[in-house]
């Protein structure tokens, strides 16, 4: 079955940086965007970043433009988050999600890797 | 503040039905058919329930079905279940620079 594990969370201190990862299994990778959706402890859902299926184009939230870069590789069905300058407030929990072909539904998510920015 | 705007919380009686409402601008669910709606429930990843205004992903119950008017995206669900209980985020794109945006969150309570 269709399936995104996010690996690479954990703590870290303002400033420093982290680099998480998605692997996917059971579709066709090379077909589908990937997005990057995360969490805060005891809030909603926010939209931080998405990669076209060929990984040409890239799109961010503001709050992450110019210290997040999202990247994949389709020869091994990965995507990663290259987050830099971490700030507290990007302490959450980070889903990856398949793009639900052309809609913008995102239908496949992953578990979760939580990132806690703290001294 | 998000960028689309859903009420805090519904509630309903089992087998009754419930709307929840999704605001947004003629930048993002006013110019758009591309909104989607998510359940969550606590600890657990979100699921897609609703895509593009009024499709339903297949797995997912017809009594979920989502709608819109203007620039206001609704999710109504009939016959309400105690499994329908969990929070509801809605999303749709926008033209404002960023690609996609979320609503708030709604929390059922099926009472």
């Amino acid at each position: 079955q269709m399936q995104l594990v996010e690996s690479g969370g954990g703590v870290v201190q303002p400033g420093r940086s982290l680099r998480l990862s998605c692997a996917a299994s059971g579709f066709t990778f090379s077909s589908y965007g990937i997005h990057w959706v995360r969490q805060a402890p005891g809030k909603g859902l926010e939209w931080v970043a998405v990669i076209s299926k060929d990984g040409n184009s890239q799109y961010y939230a503001d709050s992450v433009k110019g210290h997040f870069t999202i990247s994949r590789d389709n020869s091994k069905n990965t995507v990663d988050l290259q987050m830099s300058s971490l700030r507290v407030e990007d302490t959450a929990v980070y889903y990856c999600a398949k793009k639900n072909g052309p809609t913008g539904g995102m239908d496949v998510w992953g578990q979760g890797t939580t990132v806690t920015v703290s001294s | 503040q998000s960028a689309l705007t859903q009420p805090a919380s519904v509630s309903g009686s089992p087998g009754q039905s419930i709307t929840i409402s999704c605001t947004g601008t003629s930048s993002d669910v006013g110019r758009y058919k591309y909104v989607s709606w998510y359940q969550q429930h606590p600890g657990r990843a979100p699921k897609l329930m609703i895509y593009d205004v009024s499709d339903r992903p297949s797995g997912v119950s017809n009594r979920f079905s989502g709608s819109k008017s203007g620039n206001t995206a609704s999710l109504t669900i009939s016959g309400l279940q105690a499994e329908d209980e969990g929070d509801y985020y809605c999303s749709s794109y926008t033209n404002t620079g960023t690609l996609v945006v979320f609503g708030g969150g709604t929390k059922l309570t099926v009472l």
